[in-house]
């Protein structure tokens, strides 16, 4: 039984830089998710798919953000001209419905 | 918009004594679900409980139960026979229940549980 699997684990980039994240959920799992965590807060909701529909994204994407999940089945998260803001660790998840099941998570340092 | 606060950033508890994490939430919707969540150091986020709102028993899920208080918005952890295994970052997360739409989960900021040998 694979979970939801993320790459890399963790992404060292400079300020400026493009930097590009993989999840790949379980897979009959149909809807997926992005979250954001902070040091010392909750993970905050970013984007959501179903399939590979984007249905719902947060204010929080802003434009440097773009999310994709071809086919249904992977996704990716780009982040462009990064910010040290930007550093925190970027969560999926994945789940057929309700309960959502997490990956490790990567850990982004912008410097 | 729903917002979930725990006001215990830490706690600590003694190895097979019992614990309970609070958390409270703002909401109007009348169907929800509700869900903590444990984050082991350096580990992914797993499931430990979950409460549909429409329930009024408690879910209890083996050393774990709740105490949800519809009307008070509270929904706290009981943590019983504490283990080694269960210090972690603790969250609590609400669910707007929806036909088909987005379930996005709102945490709260988390508390920090760390189980004393």
């Amino acid at each position: 039984d694979t979970g939801v699997s993320q790459d890399p684990r963790h992404k060292i980039t400079k300020r400026g830089q493009n930097v590009t994240f993989r999840c790949d959920p379980i897979s009959e799992h149909n809807r997926l998710y992005w979250y954001r965590q902070t040091l010392g807060q909750g993970p905050e909701f970013l984007t959501y798919f179903q399939n590979e529909a984007q249905l719902e994204k947060s204010r929080l994407l802003s434009d440097r953000f773009s999310a994709e999940r071809p086919k249904g089945s992977f996704s990716t998260l780009e982040i462009q001209r990064t910010e040290q803001g930007d550093s925190a660790m970027y969560l999926c998840a994945s789940t057929p419905i309700r309960e959502q099941y997490f990956g490790p998570g990567t850990r982004l340092t912008v410097t | 918009a729903q917002t979930v606060t725990q006001s215990q950033p830490e706690m600590s508890v003694q190895e097979a004594e019992t614990v309970t994490l609070s958390c409270t939430y703002d909401t109007s919707e009348s169907n929800y679900y509700l869900f903590w969540y444990k984050q082991p150091p350096s580990r992914q986020m797993i499931l430990v409980i979950r409460q549909e709102a429409y329930k009024q028993q408690n879910a209890t899920e083996n050393r774990f139960s709740v105490n949800f208080q519809k009307a008070a918005k509270s929904f706290s952890l009981k943590i019983s026979d504490s283990q080694l295994g269960d210090t972690a970052m603790y969250f609590c997360a609400f669910m707007k229940a929806t036909q088909g739409g987005s379930e996005k989960l709102v945490f709260g900021k988390g508390t920090k549980l760390t189980v004393n040998p």
